[in-house]
C-alpha cells in the first residue's frame, strides 16, 4: 500500500526566502510524481510533474526533484514571496501500474511581507 | 487553455437526498477521475473512466455511481445522502491512462 508522507506539515518564512518541501512514498515503483498547490477551499492547481526516469523538473521559481530509489522528493521554492501562500501536495500513484493517485497531507506555507 | 470543468459549484442537499455532479474534461482528454477532500483532509481517489469505461475504483460507496458519456463528459450520482458526504468533490482529467492529471475547480458538498 502506497503511503505519502509531507514534511513539515506547516511552514512560515519571510518573503525572499529559498525554501524546500519534503515528501517521502513507500512504495518506489512508480511512474511520475507531481506537485500541487491548494488554495483554501479551492482546487488543485498542477505544479510540476516528474517522470520516473527524471530526476528533476523545473518551473519558473519551482524545482522538484525525484530520487525513487529512496522513496523521495523535494520542492525547492526559489526567492519566495506572499503570493507562494498556499497548501503544496505532493501525489503518486497507488501502485506501480495505476492512475489513480495518492496524496499526502500537505505542507501549509506562509511566506510573510 | 481550456481547464477541467465542473458543476455545479456549490450545492445544498439534506439527507436522504440525491446529488448529480458533473464534470467536462479538457477537450481530447479521454480519461476522467473522481476524488473526495474532506474537512483538513488530503483528497481521496473514488474512481475513473477511461474510454467511457470503468478503469479503477477506489473507496466509493456503494451509494454512489459514475458514468463518462460518450462526449467524454463524466457524472458522479450520490444517494441517500449523509452527513459525512459533505466535501470537495474533484474531478480530474488526462490525455491517457498514466498521464498528468488536471483538476478542476471542485464542487463543495454540504449535506445538511
Amino acid at each position: 500500500k502506497q503511503e505519502v508522507t509531507q514534511i513539515p506539515a506547516a511552514l512560515s518564512v519571510p518573503e525572499g526566502e529559498n525554501l524546500v518541501l519534503n515528501c517521502s512514498f513507500t512504495d518506489s515503483a512508480i511512474y511520475n510524481l507531481q506537485w500541487f498547490r491548494q488554495d483554501p477551499g479551492k482546487g488543485l492547481t498542477s505544479l510540476l510533474l516528474i517522470q520516473s526516469s527524471q530526476r528533476e523538473q523545473t518551473s519558473g521559481r519551482l524545482n522538484a526533484s525525484l530520487d525513487k530509489s529512496s522513496g523521495r522528493s523535494t520542492l525547492y521554492i526559489a526567492a519566495s514571496q506572499p503570493g507562494d501562500s498556499a497548501t503544496y501536495l505532493c501525489a503518486v500513484p497507488l501502485q506501480g501500474g495505476s492512475e489513480k493517485l495518492v496524496f499526502g497531507k500537505g505542507t501549509k506555507l506562509t511566506v510573510n511581507p | 487553455a481550456a481547464g477541467v470543468i465542473q458543476s455545479p459549484r456549490h450545492l445544498i442537499k439534506e439527507k436522504r437526498e440525491t446529488a448529480t455532479l458533473k464534470c467536462y474534461p479538457i477537450p481530447r482528454h479521454d480519461t476522467v477521475y473522481w476524488y473526495q477532500q474532506g474537512p483538513g483532509q488530503d483528497p481521496q481517489f473514488l474512481i475513473s473512466f477511461y474510454e467511457k469505461m470503468q478503469s479503477d475504483k477506489g473507496s466509493i460507496p456503494d451509494r454512489f455511481s459514475a458514468q463518462q458519456f460518450s462526449d467524454y463528459h463524466s457524472e458522479l450520482n450520490m444517494s441517500s445522502l449523509e452527513l459525512g458526504d459533505s466535501a470537495l468533490y474533484f474531478c480530474a482529467s488526462s490525455l491517457n491512462l498514466f498521464y498528468e492529471q488536471y483538476f478542476g475547480p471542485g464542487t463543495r458538498l454540504t449535506v445538511t
